[in-house]
């Protein structure tokens, strides 16, 4: 069966410190797979997507995301966070079904 | 205007209310889409609307109504529910459908519907 994985319930980070969040999708093929911020009672913002071609993708608020066949991932990285980033952080994956899949989340708390 | 607008972003409702979720786009997209969200997990797909005709229903119990009286609206009638449906319910809308594949989803803030 399809599915979305985020082994990370919560990670803490300290501010200015860098980022890596795991993903990890199977799939039969390769599928479309989006990184989704949601900060609290609010709804949720793409933050980047993999569909082909360059495995490392580019995102908005400096995030970026590197596509690894061989490890079956999808991480999210950035070099240096910030206090804005503490949010919910959602890894989707779109397949032959048509429906986007989320992983269960992780939740970022940056420290000061 | 890339901007999904829902409202109320509040709700309380009791068991036997009739409640209306309303959800507005202007980015000229084709299909929309209903997911409720409990605390601390992920959206769960409810109902797709393609091109205002509901395309998945995913076994949603019937107190849960939608309707999409043109492509820049969506509805969720609300009836008979019950505490366990008090939940954040997102409306999003894309490109086209199928859209989660290949386009991007663009949600709304949510509404925070709370059942007594």
């Amino acid at each position: 069966a399809q599915s979305v994985t985020q082994p990370d319930i919560h990670i803490t980070v300290s501010e200015g410190a860098s980022l890596e969040l795991r993903c990890n999708y199977s799939y039969g093929a390769t599928p479309y797979l989006f990184w989704y911020v949601q900060s609290p009672g609010q709804g949720l913002q793409l933050l980047l997507k993999y569909f082909s071609g360059d495995t490392l993708v580019q995102g908005i608020k400096g995030f970026e995301a590197e596509f690894k066949r061989s490890q079956s991932s999808f991480n999210l990285r950035k070099p240096s966070v910030h206090w804005s980033d503490a949010a919910e952080y959602f890894c989707a994956g779109g397949g032959a079904t048509n429906k986007l899949i989320f992983g269960t989340g992780t939740l970022l708390a940056v420290q000061p | 205007d890339t901007e999904v607008t829902q409202t109320p972003k509040h709700l309380v409702m009791g068991m036997t209310n009739k409640k209306s979720l309303k959800c507005e786009q202007h980015m000229g997209h084709r299909a929309m889409y209903w997911y409720k969200q409990k605390a601390k997990k992920p959206p769960e797909l409810m109902f797709v609307y393609s091109y205002e005709k509901l395309s998945i229903n995913e076994s949603v119990p019937s107190r849960f109504s939608p309707e999409c009286p043109n492509s820049s609206l969506l509805n969720l009638h609300l009836h008979a529910l019950q505490p366990e449906d008090s939940a954040l319910y997102l409306c999003a809308s894309s490109q086209d459908w199928p859209g989660a594949n290949t386009g991007e989803l663009f949600f709304g803030e949510g509404s925070r519907l709370t059942v007594l």
